[in-house]
C-alpha cells in the first residue's frame, strides 16, 4: 500500500534563504507526483507536476525533483519570500491506479521577514 | 489549461436544511472529478469521485450524495445537514496530468 511521507511538518526561515521540502513515498510505481501549496482559508494551487517518465521540474524560484528508485521528490524554493508563507503538499498517482491520489500532510512553511 | 469553478465560497445553513454544492470543470474533458472535505487545521478527506458521468464512487458513509450529470458538473448533496458537516469542502479535478482545484467552500452548519 503506497505512503506518502513529508518531513518536516513544519520548517521556520528567515527570508532569503534556500530551501527544500522532503515528499517520501514507499512504492516506486508510480504515474506522476505533484506539489501543491494552500494558504490558510484557501484552496489548493498546482505548483508542479512531476511525470513518471522525468526527473525535475522547473517553475520561477521552483525546482521539483523526482527519484523513483529512492522513493523521494524535492521540492526546491530560492530565495524564500514571505508570501511564499504556506502549507505545501505533495501527492502521488500511483501506476495502476486512474483516480488514485495519495496525500502527504504537508509541510507547513513559514518565511519569517 | 483547467479551471474548476466552485460555488458559493461561504455558506451558513441551520441544521435539518438541505445542500447543493456544484462544480464545474473548464478547459478538458472526461476528467476525473473529486470532492474533499478538510477540517480547520487538518489534511484532506476524500468524499467522492467520479470517472464518468453517473459513476460515483463513495469514499466515506456519511449524510452526504454526489452526482455527476454531466461530464463537467459535479454535485455535492445533502437532505439534512448535521452540525458535523461543517467544514471546508473542495472540488477538484483532472486526470493525466495534474489535478486543478477550485477555490473552496466554507460550510457552516448551525
Amino acid at each position: 500500500k503506497q505512503e506518502v511521507t513529508q518531513i518536516p511538518a513544519a520548517l521556520s526561515v528567515p527570508e532569503g534563504e534556500n530551501l527544500v521540502l522532503n515528499c517520501s513515498f514507499t512504492d516506486s510505481a508510480i504515474y506522476n507526483l505533484q506539489w501543491f501549496r494552500q494558504d490558510p482559508g484557501k484552496g489548493l494551487t498546482s505548483l508542479l507536476l512531476i511525470q513518471s517518465s522525468q526527473r525535475e521540474q522547473t517553475s520561477g524560484r521552483l525546482n521539483a525533483s523526482l527519484d523513483k528508485s529512492s522513493g523521494r521528490s524535492t521540492l526546491y524554493i530560492a530565495a524564500s519570500q514571505p508570501g511564499d508563507s504556506a502549507t505545501y503538499l505533495c501527492a502521488v498517482r500511483p501506476w495502476d491506479s486512474n483516480y488514485q491520489l495519495i496525500w502527504g500532510a504537508g509541510t507547513k512553511l513559514i518565511i519569517k521577514p | 489549461s483547467q479551471t474548476i469553478h466552485q460555488w458559493p465560497a461561504t455558506l451558513v445553513q441551520p441544521v435539518g436544511s438541505p445542500l447543493s454544492l456544484e462544480c464545474t470543470v473548464e478547459g478538458t474533458s472526461n476528467p476525473n472529478l473529486y470532492w474533499y472535505r478538510q477540517a480547520a487545521g487538518r489534511g484532506l478527506q476524500l468524499l467522492f469521485y467520479s470517472v464518468g458521468i453517473g459513476q460515483i464512487s463513495s469514499e466515506v458513509p456519511q449524510n452526504l450524495s454526489a452526482s455527476r450529470p454531466q461530464d463537467r458538473q459535479f454535485i455535492l448533496s445533502s437532505k439534512k445537514l448535521l452540525l458535523s458537516d461543517s467544514g471546508f469542502y473542495l472540488c477538484a479535478g483532472g486526470r493525466d496530468f495534474g489535478y486543478t482545484f477550485g477555490s473552496g467552500t466554507r460550510l457552516t452548519v448551525v
